[in-house]
């Protein structure tokens, strides 16, 4: 298996555009995680789905940033308007249960200008 | 506040010595814990996790000891090797809620050659 696959790897845009972000779960992973990482927050869970459904989104830190998830293949993260704080690395990932070890994609590094 | 802390921001290491890694944790009922290895421009790696039934375990010369008296994790390294540099995060799933998993921080590893 490939493991989990983001796109695109950077992004550079300028405030006020919008932002989507793309994830490729590993295959039969029931669950799919979005995290944001910072210097200064670390690693934070923005939403999670299970088997497409999303769970919980109380990360996500305000209407501008949306998840979906159409198939168990395939979610995006989308940003409108981007704001030159939500510059961070943003992390997919996905595990077979909740509670258990997560897989990571390599992430796409945001910059909001 | 943070529950997931690191006590040392960095470690320095010579080729060849040992590291230990040590992560606090501050909720009693967190029955998982995962250490995960990050390098640079890549994400999280899974190295090896325990379940709150157990205080030790080992893996490919990497050692994860529990002690759910004093709620505290560490991560010890033999033979640390200059590729072991990277940052390091433990996680816990505190069996609550979701359930899902909550980051440290982090600790930086170097290892001098």
């Amino acid at each position: 298996d490939a493991g989990v696959i983001q796109s695109p790897r950077h992004e550079v845009t300028e405030m006020g555009q919008e932002v989507t972000l793309r994830c490729k779960p590993i295959s039969g992973h029931d669950y799919l995680f979005w995290y944001r990482q910072t210097m200064m927050r670390g690693l934070e869970l923005l939403i999670y789905f299970n088997n497409n459904v999303p769970i919980d989104d109380s990360g996500m830190p305000e209407d501008r940033f949306s998840a979906k998830m159409p198939n168990a293949s395939f979610s995006t993260l989308k940003i409108q308007p981007s704001e030159p704080r939500d510059s961070a690395v943003y992390f997919c990932a996905s595990s077979l249960t909740v509670d258990e070890k997560l897989f990571f994609g390599s992430g796409t590094q945001l910059s909001v200008l | 506040g943070e529950s997931v802390g690191l006590h040392l921001p960095t470690l320095s290491v010579q080729e060849g010595d040992n590291s230990i890694i040590n992560c606090a944790y501050s909720n009693s009922a967190s029955d998982y814990f995962i250490w995960y290895k990050q390098e640079s421009g890549k994400g999280p790696q899974f190295i090896i996790d325990i379940r709150s039934n157990m205080d030790k375990r080992q893996g490919q010369r990497v050692t994860v000891l529990l002690n759910k008296t004093v709620k505290h994790l560490s991560l010890q390294i033999a033979a640390t090797q200059p590729g072991d540099s990277a940052v390091y995060f433990c996680a816990e799933n505190r069996n609550s809620g979701y359930s899902t998993l909550t980051f440290g921080k982090g600790t930086m590893l170097l290892v001098s050659p």
